[in-house]
């Protein structure tokens, strides 16, 4: 069974453009969360989207956002990007039966903003 | 609002030794615990899950364990070797969802 899938790894932005990033779960997962990750802050919960709603959020801007596909693949968007944000982004799916389920993380990506 | 520390941030031990890393969390009402290994700008690799209901779990030379009254859970590493070499991660699920709340972390180095 193939594993977290992110794309891109890697990305250089400059301040003020948006950013989206993508996440594929493990196949019959349902739940996907978006974690980023930084030298002083460590890692912080973005957001979590199960059958395309969003079931709760983190401490973040509105500049980040996210959505769910019916395929579960999920999408995050950075708008009006800030040196701040420079970051690796990491998403992990889990299957979801009751809130207990193993969270599998993907290799993230690594946003750069210049 | 649940904080999570591990202790201690950094670890550096010889081949073979045996080492316990500490995480402690603020709020007992979890519903589970996972460790996590995270090698250098790499993602994270699960090692073991505790339900709140569980005292431990092994998974080879791993062993953890979870003391949810005390708010105290332990990564025991038997014969450590070189590839353990990685930053080490406790995190806690307070049932909001599938929301993870993360510790800082250990850094372990094992020298030949």
């Amino acid at each position: 069974k193939a594993g977290v899938t992110q794309t891109p790894r890697y990305l250089i932005k400059t301040r003020g453009q948006q950013v989206t990033l993508s996440c594929s779960p493990i196949s019959g997962h349902r739940s996907v969360s978006w974690y980023q990750q930084t030298p002083g802050q460590g890692l912080q919960f973005l957001f979590e989207y199960f059958s395309e709603t969003q079931r709760n959020k983190g401490n973040f801007p509105g500049r980040f956002s996210g959505r769910q596909f019916s395929n579960s693949r999920s999408e995050m968007n950075v708008s009006t990007l800030e040196l701040g944000d420079s970051a690796l982004y990491l998403c992990a799916s889990s299957f979801v039966a009751g809130d207990t389920d193993t969270q599998y993380f993907g290799p993230g990506t690594r946003l750069t903003v210049l | 609002k649940q904080e999570v520390t591990q202790i201690p941030a950094a670890l550096s031990v010889p081949e073979g030794e045996n080492l316990v890393l500490n995480c402690s969390f603020t709020d007992s009402a979890i519903y589970n615990l996972q460790w996590f290994r995270q090698d250098p700008g790499k993602g994270l690799t699960s090692l073991l899950l505790i339900q709140s209901s569980q005292r431990e779990q092994t998974s080879g030379r791993l062993n953890a364990s979870l003391d949810k009254s005390s708010g105290r859970s332990t990564l025991y590493i038997a014969a450590s070797q070189p590839g353990d070499s990685a930053t080490y991660l406790c995190a806690v699920n307070t049932g909001t969802a599938s929301k993870l709340t993360f510790g800082t972390g250990t850094r372990l180095q094992v020298t030949l």
